[in-house]
């Protein structure tokens, strides 16, 4: 499974786009990129996922770069609920083995 | 409702104690994981399995042992061999599929059992 490597931290003011890197330079063709984001002593909650396309759900939007090694997760107007730590990873659909790295700790500021 | 639970919450144990961690699902869901989280670190997999009757070792299996007799249950056992095993952990299920569409591939996580060694 490719690794991926995202800063420790982050922060962002309330209201403002929230925008998380992810590099995953040796990501193959058929692995996606998902994100999942935990908050404080909670089991981690998936927020969206891509292939190579970028896309958009309700709480977030997924850009992808052409090469696909590297994605940014985008949430568009931050609040204080999306303080959290936010995980980038990258499998196949049908790989078993799920590795997460150590995330980015995101902190909104009011 | 469709989930994963876990149970208990929040376990102690004496050192030298064995633990059995309970984890079941009902989104029938073929893989199933279990991941150690200590503080302010990220997640770390145990073990996995991806069919009834058979489980692969994940990064940290030592002083670990699971079993899957049932396709919706996974239970940890946290033996006397792990010199740490105050954490939190977590379990996970995934259904496995080809079409990458919504739902494929995504991790439901169970609320997680914080294990405490006295």
């Amino acid at each position: 499974d490719a690794k991926t490597t995202q800063p420790p931290s982050m922060d962002c003011a309330e209201g403002r786009a929230a925008n998380l890197p992810c590099n995953h330079s040796t990501i193959s063709g058929n692995e996606y990129v998902y994100w999942y984001r935990q908050i404080h002593s909670q089991g981690p909650q998936y927020i969206i996922h891509g292939l190579k396309n970028n896309e958009t759900n309700e709480m977030a939007s997924l850009i992808i770069t052409e090469d696909r090694k590297s994605s940014t997760l985008i949430l568009p107007h931050a609040t204080l609920r999306d303080t959290a730590v936010y995980y980038c990873i990258v499998r196949g659909v049908s790989a078993s083995k799920i590795i997460f790295g150590s995330g980015t700790r995101l902190s909104i500021r009011p | 409702d469709g989930g994963i639970t876990q149970s208990p919450k929040y376990l102690f144990r004496k050192e030298g104690q064995n633990v059995t961690l309970s984890c079941e699902q009902n989104l029938n869901h073929d893989a199933m994981y279990w991941y150690r989280q200590d503080p302010g670190q990220g997640l770390r997999l145990i073990y996995y399995s991806q069919i009834v009757n058979d489980f692969q070792k994940g990064d940290i299996a030592e002083g670990y042992s699971v079993s899957r007799e049932k396709k919706e249950s996974f239970p940890l056992t946290v033996t006397s061999a792990q010199k740490n095993p105050t954490a939190f952990y977590l379990c996970a299920s995934s259904a496995l599929g080809t079409s990458g569409g919504p739902g494929t591939g995504e991790l439901f996580f169970g609320e997680g059992s914080r294990l405490t060694v006295l």
